[in-house]
């Protein structure tokens, strides 16, 4: 059974602090690893997808990167704009289903 | 961008009654679609996974009679929550696949809708 685990549950930020959000996963056969931004009341929002070790991808202050058992989000001078809650999902080789984390919820004070 | 719409945003209702949920994709053709449940601080959590012209696949604990899922066309699925009672309130939010879509983006996911049982 695929297993998704993200940690800190929350974290708040003054504005330009950096830091990092965790996603451990247990998976068979990882077929991609998504990051999803979600704001209250809204569905979530697709950030980046990545595949293999060594991995990274980068959108404005987000860099993502994959391990063979986490990945992290690193978050650079972060702006009010970016709290949200971030979520993980892992898609295995079987289907096209998700497994998705609890979330991490940012806040980044001004 | 592949766009899912969701509807209704929020109901509130009485015990009892039965509510319905759609969920359509607006600029592509949506084979298999996906039905979740949000609790507060928790996952999404998958409920069923909906197949055009088929029925749909329910998840381990899911009751198939509460929550009946229609796919009759390529791009709307309906949730229906039959005599809703307080313990079903929660975020429902549906997603589809693109089959010809990027494939960076196995769902694309509606703004959830929001159902508060009286």
């Amino acid at each position: 059974e695929d297993q998704v685990t993200q940690s800190p549950e929350a974290l708040r930020l003054q504005e330009g602090e950096s830091s990092s959000l965790n996603c451990s996963y247990t998976v068979s056969g990882l077929r991609g690893l998504f990051w999803y931004r979600q704001d209250p009341g809204k569905g979530p929002e697709f950030l980046f997808t990545l595949y293999s070790a060594g991995e990274e991808k980068e959108k404005e202050r987000l860099k993502a990167t994959l391990t063979k058992k986490e990945s992290f989000l690193h978050i650079t001078a972060p702006k009010p704009e970016d709290s949200a809650t971030y979520l993980c999902a892992v898609r295995d080789s079987w289907s096209y289903q998700l497994t998705f984390g609890k979330g991490t919820k940012l806040s980044v004070i001004p | 961008g592949a766009v899912v719409s969701q509807h209704p945003s929020r109901v509130i209702c009485k015990s009892g009654t039965s509510v319905k949920i759609e969920c359509r994709s607006l600029d592509f053709q949506a084979t298999t679609m996906f039905w979740y449940r949000q609790f507060p601080k928790k996952s999404l959590m998958l409920m069923a996974t909906s197949n055009e012209g088929s029925k749909a696949t329910y998840e381990q604990g899911v009751e198939k009679d509460k929550f009946l899922i229609n796919h009759a066309s390529l791009t709307l699925s309906t949730l229906t929550v039959t005599s809703a009672h307080p313990e079903d309130s929660s975020f429902y939010i549906c997603s589809a696949r693109d089959p010809q879509g990027d494939s960076n983006q196995p769902q694309h996911f509606g703004d959830g809708t929001r159902l508060s049982i009286l």
